[in-house]
């Protein structure tokens, strides 16, 4: 069964300070990775994916995710954090087309000026 | 675009009520699933269907029915509403190439 592990429940970073968000899955075959962003009281927002090709992926608002299948992670990284930053975090793994897509626990990040 | 709508966005029940959470979209997408969101839990599936009269188990499905009828609509039933079922409801969904997650605003659900 495909899993997902996000080993920091909550993260503190100052204001411009680089982020690195650690995300390490459990499936079979090639995965199709996700980071999704959750702010207080609203749905999930896709961050960015990985399907194929190369593995370092861009997202959106500044952030960037590495793909490493000989260590099974696929790390959040942003180089300079803003306040707007803070929310919650979910990578999740799943299998494509008609997928099941299950997340991890995620990571709280909170911001300080 | 309304997206992934879901109704209502509070509820509370007492225990052995039943009710059912309604989630619809807009987008012609042939997939849809439920999540449940607890503290330190994460996301969980409860339910998901690749189309319309075809539905699945995710990994909590105990305790919720779900139906597609339509590929519009995706409703999730809880038949004898307990404690444990209080969260967060989220309905989700993506299209044949599943490369995005479409989440509605969610349901929070207070089971007393």
């Amino acid at each position: 069964a495909q899993s997902v592990t996000q080993p920091d429940i909550h993260i503190t970073v100052s204001e411009g300070a680089s982020l690195e968000l650690r995300c390490n899955y459990s499936y079979g075959a090639t995965p199709y990775l996700f980071w999704y962003v959750q702010s207080p009281g609203q749905g999930l927002q896709l961050l960015l994916k990985y399907f194929s090709g190369d593995t370092l992926v861009q997202g959106i608002k500044g952030f960037e995710a590495e793909f490493k299948r000989s260590q099974s992670s696929f790390n959040l990284r942003k180089p300079s954090v803003h306040w707007s930053d803070a929310a919650e975090y979910f990578c999740a793994v799943g299998s494509g087309g008609y997928q099941k897509v299950t997340f991890g626990t995620g990571t709280k990040l909170q911001v300080i000026p | 675009n309304a997206g992934v709508t879901q109704t209502p966005k509070f509820q509370v029940l007492k225990t052995g009520q039943s009710m059912t959470l309604q989630c619809a979209q807009d987008m012609n997408h042939e997939y849809m699933s439920w999540y449940r969101q607890d503290p330190g839990m994460g996301l969980r599936l409860i339910h998901y269907s690749v189309g319309a009269g075809i539905t699945d188990q995710g990994e909590v499905p105990n305790g919720y029915n779900v139906s597609r009828s339509t590929t519009e609509d995706f409703p999730l039933r809880l038949l004898s509403a307990a404690p444990s079922q209080t969260s967060v409801y989220f309905c989700a969904s993506s299209d044949r190439g599943g490369e995005k997650l479409f989440f509605g605003s969610g349901t929070q659900l207070s089971v007393l």
